[in-house]
């Protein structure tokens, strides 16, 4: 069955403290794995798509890489403003379907 | 360029009720998704639509679930005999499809309690 893990299930960092959130997947044939952020009370906002094991993508002070296994966000000098949930799906080739994890609820105080 | 809308944003209602919520999707997308989210878990797939040709439904959608996109645009989900279970964010997201873009954008989602 394909399935994700995502951890830790909470993170709480001071602004500048770099960190990574872990992605563990099982999937029968990986089409493409994918990060959101999600504010409370708000729909998940998309923030990057891995497609191959080695691929690395960056935007702003985040940076997602992915292995055969595991993803990791990388948050790099984090700010207040980076709290939020942030969630990671994976997706076979057979279906359109995302399949996430629950999460990890970051929060960055000053 | 506007995103994926949904409405209503919340909605509460008594057991045993009918609920109807609408996606309006991103205008060039063909695909269109439905999801439900409830507190602390990741959003879970109920069904998804290719143009007008609902292409899959997950098992978690009873019988009283059923969602159409009767023009390939628009969508609609509707709960017949609400339960307190049902109580959760329902979400719609749309994707362009295609060898090259798979990435699904979500609407803000509506929020539904059942009392």
């Amino acid at each position: 069955e394909d399935q994700v893990t995502q951890s830790p299930e909470a993170l709480r960092l001071q602004e500048g403290e770099s960190s990574s959130l872990n992605c563990s997947y099982t999937v029968s044939g990986l089409r493409g794995l994918f990060w959101y952020r999600q504010d409370p009370g708000k729909g998940p906002e998309f923030l990057f798509t891995l497609y191959s094991a080695g691929e690395e993508k960056e935007k702003e002070r985040l940076k997602a890489t992915l292995t055969k296994k595991e993803s990791f966000l990388h948050i790099t000098a984090p700010k207040p403003e980076d709290s939020a949930t942030y969630l990671c799906a994976v997706q076979a080739y057979n279906t359109d379907k995302l399949i996430f994890g629950t999460g990890t609820r970051l929060q960055v105080f000053p | 360029d506007t995103g994926v809308s949904q409405n209503p944003r919340h909605k509460i209602t008594k057991r045993g009720q009918n609920v109807t919520f609408r996606c309006d999707p991103i205008s060039e997308h063909n695909r269109l998704y439905w999801y439900r989210q409830t507190l602390g878990q990741g959003p879970e797939f109920l069904t998804y639509f290719q143009n007008e040709a609902q292409l899959e439904k997950s098992r978690l959608l009873s019988d009283r679930f059923s969602a159409e996109r009767p023009k390939g645009s628009f969508s609609t989900l509707e709960i017949q005999r609400t339960e307190q279970g049902d109580s959760a964010m329902y979400l719609c997201a749309s994707s362009s499809g295609g060898r090259t873009s798979y990435e699904q954008y979500f609407g803000p989602g509506t929020r539904l309690t059942v009392t």
